[in-house]
Formats: C-alpha cells, sequence, structure tokens
C-alpha cells in the first residue's frame, strides 16, 4: 500500500480556499486517490475521488500532477462548517480502505 | 436513503466484561466493514465482509474479537473480555461492492466503547 503524507492541521478563515496537499510518492499504476472528511462524533464521509489531472464534484476538487506522486483537494470558499478531519487515501479500486492519521483543517471567522 | 445504522450509541464497561455492537447496512449493500477509532488516529480496519463471508480479518484481535454477519445483512462485533486498549470508536461502514462505487463507504455513526 502507498504511504501518504498530509499536513496535521491547517487554519483558514471564513471565504477562503484551502488547498490540502497529500503526498504518495510510491503511489502505484492501478492506485487511485481518495478523500474522506470527517466531523467530530460522525464516521468519515467520502468526498471525491479521482486518477489523474482533474475531479470536480458539488463538494470539492481534487488535482493530481501527471506524476501523481502528490495531490491536492481544494474546498472553495469554507465556511465554519468545513472544520473537519480530512483524509487522503491510496489504494487500488476495490482494496481496503487504510487511513491515515489525516489533516485536522480549522476554520475561523 | 437510509443510512447505516449502528447501536449502541455509548457504551461503558468495565475491563474483562463483554460487549456487543450491531450494524444495519444501507439495503443492497453487500460489503460490510468494521473499523476501530482511536482517539486522535484514522480508522482501522477490522473486518470486511463481502455479502456473509468474510474477506479480509487480518487485523482483528481474534482471541478477543470477534464478528459475525447472519443472512448478509446486519452484522455484530464482539469483544470478550474487553481491555482497556479497547476503548475506541467502533465505525461501521457498508458500500455496494468492494469497490466502493462512486460514493466510496458509507459509514455510522460509531458506537464510542469506554473500558474502565
Amino acid at each position: 500500500l502507498a504511504k501518504t503524507t498530509q499536513p496535521i492541521s491547517m487554519d483558514s478563515y471564513e471565504g477562503q480556499e484551502v488547498n490540502i496537499t497529500c503526498s504518495h510518492n510510491n503511489i502505484a499504476t492501478n492506485d487511485y486517490i481518495t478523500w474522506y472528511q470527517q466531523f467530530p462524533s460522525q464516521g468519515p464521509r467520502f468526498i471525491i475521488q479521482g486518477y489523474k489531472t482533474k475531479v470536480t464534484n458539488e463538494v470539492a476538487s481534487l488535482f493530481i500532477p501527471a506524476d501523481r506522486k502528490s495531490s491536492t483537494l481544494s474546498l472553495p470558499r469554507v465556511s465554519l462548517s468545513d472544520t473537519a478531519v480530512y483524509y487522503c487515501l491510496v489504494g487500488q479500486y476495490g482494496n481496503k480502505l487504510v487511513f491515515g492519521a489525516g489533516t485536522i483543517l480549522r476554520v475561523k471567522s | 436513503e437510509a443510512g447505516v445504522a449502528q447501536s449502541p450509541r455509548y457504551k461503558i464497561i468495565e475491563k474483562r466484561q463483554s460487549v456487543a455492537f450491531w450494524c444495519n447496512p444501507i439495503s443492497g449493500h453487500a460489503t460490510l466493514y468494521w473499523y476501530q477509532q482511536i482517539l486522535g488516529q484514522g480508522p482501522k480496519l477490522l473486518i470486511q465482509f463481502q455479502n456473509n463471508g468474510v474477506v479480509d480479518d487480518s487485523q482483528l484481535p481474534k482471541d478477543r474479537f470477534s464478528a459475525e454477519r447472519l443472512k448478509g445483512v446486519d452484522s455484530t462485533l464482539k469483544i470478550q473480555p474487553a481491555k482497556l486498549e479497547d476503548s475506541a470508536v467502533y465505525l461501521c461502514a457498508s458500500s455496494l461492492d468492494r469497490a466502493g462505487g462512486s460514493y466510496g463507504y458509507t459509514f455510522g455513526s460509531g458506537t464510542r466503547l469506554t473500558v474502565v
């Protein structure tokens, strides 16, 4: 399984765009990149998944460079309710999810 | 669509006692997972079921933990006897298939276990 490295924590203010970068230098050819969000006292929630280039949905965008050794989750115009832990996961499509410690995002007013 | 249901929401037991957690996945989801999340850490997979068969239980402490998924729907996770280090949130998740589909896994809110 590819090892991932994320910042332990990040601070932002309401209305700003937040970019969380995940490093995965030994990503394999068949690996996908998936991001989950977890609020206190809740289970993780799927945000977005991608293989290469850019993926966008109603919640976030995922940017993956050509070498796929890193990825960036972009949250546009964050609000206080986006305060959560964000997990970057790398693995083959269909394989079990292996979570790291994640990034604690704190959004301030 | 109803989410993944788990009960109880909280449980406090003394060490060496036994405890059981229940999970009802989303209707039609063939794959079910139990994760353990210790405070400050990411969730760790304990066991994965495909229908009522075990796919992966490599990280399940089998001397004290057991899990079953009868009829391929509901699942129970049991700990007997509990240790202090078992204090954690136990999360159940389900997905349409092992790939997770377009929406990944759906997690329940978990059961917070405190062993004293």
